[in-house]
């Protein structure tokens, strides 16, 4: 079964440092997200991305956060400067075109750690 | 906009036990409505969802949900968990129409499974 995978799994950075978070979305699919979850809250949606654009935003997603998808298999979150509040699982999704009728597929996140 | 509520956020249960997880939704718009859960240190696998159709819905793991229109509910239940049940499950909405539009999360119930 197609896989979204997020690499890595788990980085701890230096508060003020960037971080780039990679994700590889299902190959026919067309929509791609970001996902947050800081511990014991909710899963928080952070921006959507359709035909190399950002269609939808929160929020959560200021001045710091910027996406790109560079090389048409890559879907990268990156964060400028990192607080220590930008601590959580990140969570990549994608899904594929239509009439909106589909559960994403997730990846396993990354747990970002600011220290 | 959408808001999900889940009403409880843990569940404890024996083994072989039947559970329900309750999850009531707030729209001014027609929603689908998803189930996904967590498994520890994993991401957000569909559980199952309901687009339309008949309220009776039925997932993976034994697992179905009822929607119900009226009292804006989609609660979650089987009949006999097991020990590998244990885990998070977050109820979600999305409007339907374009693929991309976000999905919004519950709380989350934590259900812990006893033998």
């Amino acid at each position: 079964e197609p896989e979204v995978t997020q690499t890595p799994s788990h980085q701890v950075t230096q508060m003020g440092q960037e971080v780039i978070l990679r994700c590889v979305p299902i190959s026919n699919h067309l929509y791609f997200y970001w996902y947050r979850q800081i511990l014991g809250q909710k899963v928080e949606f952070l921006v959507s991305f359709y035909n190399n654009e950002i269609s939808e935003k929160s929020e959560i997603f200021d001045d710091q956060f910027s996406v790109e998808r560079p090389d048409g298999s890559n879907f990268t979150l990156k964060i400028r400067s990192t607080k220590l509040e930008d601590s959580a699982m990140y969570f990549c999704a994608s899904s594929p075109a239509g009439t909106g009728g589909y559960g994403y597929t997730f990846g396993s996140g990354t747990r970002l750690t600011v220290v | 906009a959408q808001s999900v509520t889940q009403l409880d956020s843990q569940v404890p249960v024996f083994e072989e036990a039947p559970v329900e997880l309750r999850c009531n939704y707030s729209s001014s718009v027609s929603v689908y409505l998803f189930w996904y859960v967590q498994y520890p240190n994993q991401g957000l696998q569909l559980l199952l969802k309901y687009l339309s159709g008949s309220t009776l819905v039925k997932g993976i793991n034994g697992f179905e949900a009822e929607f119900n229109k009226s009292q804006t509910s989609f609660h979650l239940r089987k009949p006999s968990v097991h020990i590998s049940d244990t885990a998070e499950y977050f109820c979600a909405v999305r409007p339907p129409g374009a693929a991309g539009n976000k999905l919004t999360f519950g709380g989350g119930t934590r259900v812990l499974v006893k033998p």
